[in-house]
């Protein structure tokens, strides 16, 4: 099973400013088969970004996903009010798993 | 647009089946494009895929869970479903059904089963 580690635990920051999300995996993903997703409170989660690098219809482009390997990266540029939420990585390369999330907060 | 509505029991007693159903519409349980996914979250805690099944017959689980889950599709009804057998108070958390392939772009909106005698 591939175990995705995601860091940090928690990113603390102010509206505008942009964040750095990261997820290793404890092997290589085939063919960068990782997903991004968002979720707020209550709610399911959303999928951001797949292929790694590949924004999903009416995601906005402040949100945008690389890396290939065991190394990923989810940038959002500027944070707007609403991306304050938990992300979660997922890996489809050797079955399906997620990471155990970052959560964004002010 | 495909939406997605989870059903069932919000408690089950331990030792027994958990057994919920995912209403689909704007879609077809017939249709190649989608497998018809469970996944599960406990409370504050991460996400855990528990399976699929495809209208071609492909099922696959969780290797975790595997000796207990059966994910099946109703296609008279345009639904499909999870059986977990023998539960736990670790089976406890919000059940999810959503479709796609290898990532998911449709969830339902989440159905809470507690575990509990």
């Amino acid at each position: 099973e591939i175990v995705l580690t995601q860091s940090p635990g928690t990113l603390s920051l102010s509206p505008g400013e942009g964040a750095t999300l990261s997820c290793r995996a404890s092997q290589s993903v085939r063919s960068n088969y990782l997903a991004w997703y968002q979720q707020k409170p209550g709610q399911a989660p959303r999928l951001l970004i797949n292929r790694a690098s590949s924004r999903a219809t009416g995601v906005p482009d402040r949100f945008s996903g690389s890396g290939s390997g065991t190394d990923f990266t989810l940038t959002i540029s500027r944070l707007e009010p609403e991306d304050f939420a938990v992300y979660f990585c997922q890996q489809y390369g050797d079955s399906r798993t997620f990471g155990q999330g970052t959560k964004v907060e002010i | 647009q495909v939406q997605l509505q989870e059903s069932g029991p919000g408690l089950v007693k331990p030792s027994q089946t958990l057994s919920l159903t995912c209403s689909v519409s704007g879609a077809s349980v017939n249709s190649i494009a989608y497998y018809w996914t469970w996944i599960r979250q406990p409370a504050g805690k991460g996400l855990e895929w528990i399976g699929h099944t495809h209208i071609s017959g492909d099922s696959n689980y969780n290797p975790s869970l595997q000796s207990r889950v059966t994910i099946s599709a109703d296609t008279s009804n345009n639904q499909f479903s999870l059986r977990l057998t023998s539960v736990t108070a670790a089976d406890t958390a919000v059940y999810y059904c959503a479709a796609g392939r290898d990532f998911w772009p449709y969830w339902g909106q989440g159905t809470l089963v507690i575990v509990s005698s």
